[in-house]
C-alpha cells in the first residue's frame, strides 16, 4: 500500500524550532519529487516546499524561505522539514505529499497525488 | 503570486443533485488545474488534474472543464459521500497557489 506518514508536530514557543518528518512506503521513494503543504485551522491549504528526486532542486513559498529547510534521505525513504525561527502563523496541520509528473502531448503536468494525514505545529508562548 | 478564486464559497445541495463550483485564476494557468476533495480531519484527496483528466479510482460523476483563466468542476447526481470542501490548485506558475475552497453542505 502506497503511504506517507507524518511525525514530529508538536507545540513550540515563538522563535522556536521543529523539525518534521515523512516516511514513504509503498513505492520507490527516490523516483518523486516531493512536497510540504500546509493548512491553518479553519482556512485552505498552502504549498510550502519541493525537493527533487535526488535534493538537488528546491523551492520554497517567500513566507517560509530563509526560515524552513526541506530536505530528504532516499536510503530511508524518509522527506523532512526543518522548521526555524517559528511564528504563531506557522500554527498549521503539516501535510508531505508525493508528486506525479505525466506528459500530455507538450506538457508534462504535475500533482499531488497521494498525501499522508498530516501532523499538527502549534506555535504559542 | 497567481491568485485563485472559487466560487461559491459555500453552497447547499441535496442528494441527486448537480453542482458546479468555478475557479478564477487572476493569469492564465493554461491546463495546468487541479482540484482535490477535504472532508472534515482528512487530507485532500486528488479528483482532477490537468483541468479535465479525472484521475485514478475517482468516480466518474466529477468533471472537470476549463481552460487558461476559467475552470469548472461539476458533479453529477451528488452522492452522500461527496458533502466535502474542493479545493482547486494551479500548477503552471511558481508557487503553485490554491483557492480558497468550496463547501459543499447538505440541503
Amino acid at each position: 500500500e502506497v503511504q506517507l506518514v507524518e511525525s514530529g508536530g508538536d507545540l513550540v514557543p515563538p522563535g522556536g524550532s521543529l523539525r518534521l518528518s515523512c516516511a514513504a512506503s509503498g513505492f520507490t521513494f527516490s523516483s518523486y519529487w516531493m512536497t510540504w503543504v500546509r493548512q491553518a485551522p479553519g482556512k485552505g491549504l498552502e504549498w510550502l516546499a519541493n525537493i527533487k528526486q535526488d535534493g538537488s532542486e528546491k523551492y520554497y513559498v517567500d513566507s517560509v524561505k530563509g526560515r524552513f529547510t526541506i530536505s530528504r534521505d532516499n536510503a530511508k525513504n524518509s522527506l523532512y522539514l526543518q522548521m526555524n525561527s517559528l511564528k504563531a502563523e506557522d500554527t498549521a496541520m503539516y501535510y508531505c505529499a508525493r508528486v506525479e509528473l505525466e506528459r500530455q502531448g507538450t506538457y508534462h503536468y504535475y500533482y499531488m497525488d497521494v498525501w499522508g494525514k498530516g501532523t499538527t505545529v502549534a506555535v504559542s508562548s | 503570486d497567481v491568485q485563485m478564486t472559487q466560487s461559491p464559497s459555500s453552497l447547499s445541495a441535496s442528494v441527486g443533485d448537480r453542482v458546479t463550483i468555478t475557479c478564477r485564476a487572476s493569469q492564465s494557468v493554461t491546463s495546468f488545474l487541479n482540484w482535490f476533495q477535504q472532508k472534515p480531519g482528512k487530507a485532500p484527496n486528488l479528483l482532477i488534474y490537468a483541468a479535465s483528466t479525472l484521475h485514478s479510482g475517482v468516480p466518474s460523476r466529477f468533471s472537470g472543464s476549463g481552460s487558461g483563466t476559467d475552470f469548472t468542476l461539476t458533479i453529477n447526481s451528488l452522492q452522500p459521500e461527496d458533502f466535502a470542501t474542493y479545493y482547486c490548485q494551479q500548477s503552471y506558475v511558481a508557487p503553485a497557489t490554491f483557492g480558497g475552497g468550496t463547501k459543499v453542505e447538505i440541503k
